[in-house]
């Protein structure tokens, strides 16, 4: 099975600052018949499921402002919001889908 | 719009079976691969299981390989999870979600979730 790590396990920003989190599979989720990296990331407020934001590690889904960003290759990847607003209020998750399907434990972002 | 609804969580002892359905609108359903996702609660996700569009190839992981069973009926477009040998770790909020286009194994949209609870 392929291990996602994600670090840190909980974060507080001040609003309008910059936020990093980071996801580390335990082998390259990458596949070179394509140069695809197979990876997604969610965002999961209280009580609703959790929303896509990412796929293919930098595709941003339709909808999802312009702030959150995603990069990285092989197995390290990084989710980036550039400015932290009220709403960003969340538990964060990767997912690799190179081999089956695994979640990273989660990371909780607050306002400090 | 998508829409996915989940139904048929509910109190099962241990060692009993439960199926979970979810109804899906708003999409050609038999066009995509679907999949159930848990989440324990105040845990993180966990994927249970995935089905291809015509239901030939499905994939579990191993804590729940044998015990649990996917499956869609297209004509009714509707996803199910049937559950059997359920133990208390088993306890969770099962979301049903569509698997994204492309050959991609995103999820991109997901139901509310139904909660499951196994406990004598």
């Amino acid at each position: 099975d392929i291990v996602m790590t994600q670090s840190p396990t909980s974060l507080a920003v001040s609003l309008g600052e910059r936020v990093t989190i980071n996801c580390k599979s335990s082998q390259s989720v990458l596949y070179s018949s394509n140069n695809k990296d197979y990876l997604a990331w969610y965002q999961q407020k209280p009580g609703q499921p959790p929303k896509l934001l990412i796929y293919w590690a930098s595709t941003r889904e339709s909808g999802v402002p312009d702030r959150i960003s995603g990069s990285g290759s092989g197995t390290d990847f990084t989710l980036t919001i550039s400015s932290l607003q009220a709403e960003d209020v969340a538990v964060y998750y990767c997912q690799q889908f190179h081999t089956d399907i695994t979640f990273g434990q989660g990371t909780r972002l607050e306002i400090k | 719009e998508v829409q996915l609804v989940e139904s048929g969580g509910g109190l099962v002892q241990p060692g009993g079976s439960l199926s979970v359905s979810c109804a899906a609108s708003g999409f050609t359903f038999k066009n995509y691969w679907m999949s159930w996702v848990r989440q324990a609660p105040g845990k993180g996700l966990e994927w249970v299981a995935i089905t291809k569009q015509d239901d030939s190839e499905k994939r579990y992981p191993e804590s729940v390989r044998g015990r649990f069973t996917i499956s869609r009926d297209n004509a009714k477009n509707s996803l199910y999870l049937h559950m059997r040998s359920l133990r208390a770790e088993d306890t969770a909020i099962y979301f049903c979600a569509r698997v994204g286009e492309s050959g991609s194994w995103h999820l991109d949209y997901w139901g509310q979730g139904a909660l499951v609870t196994v406990s004598s």
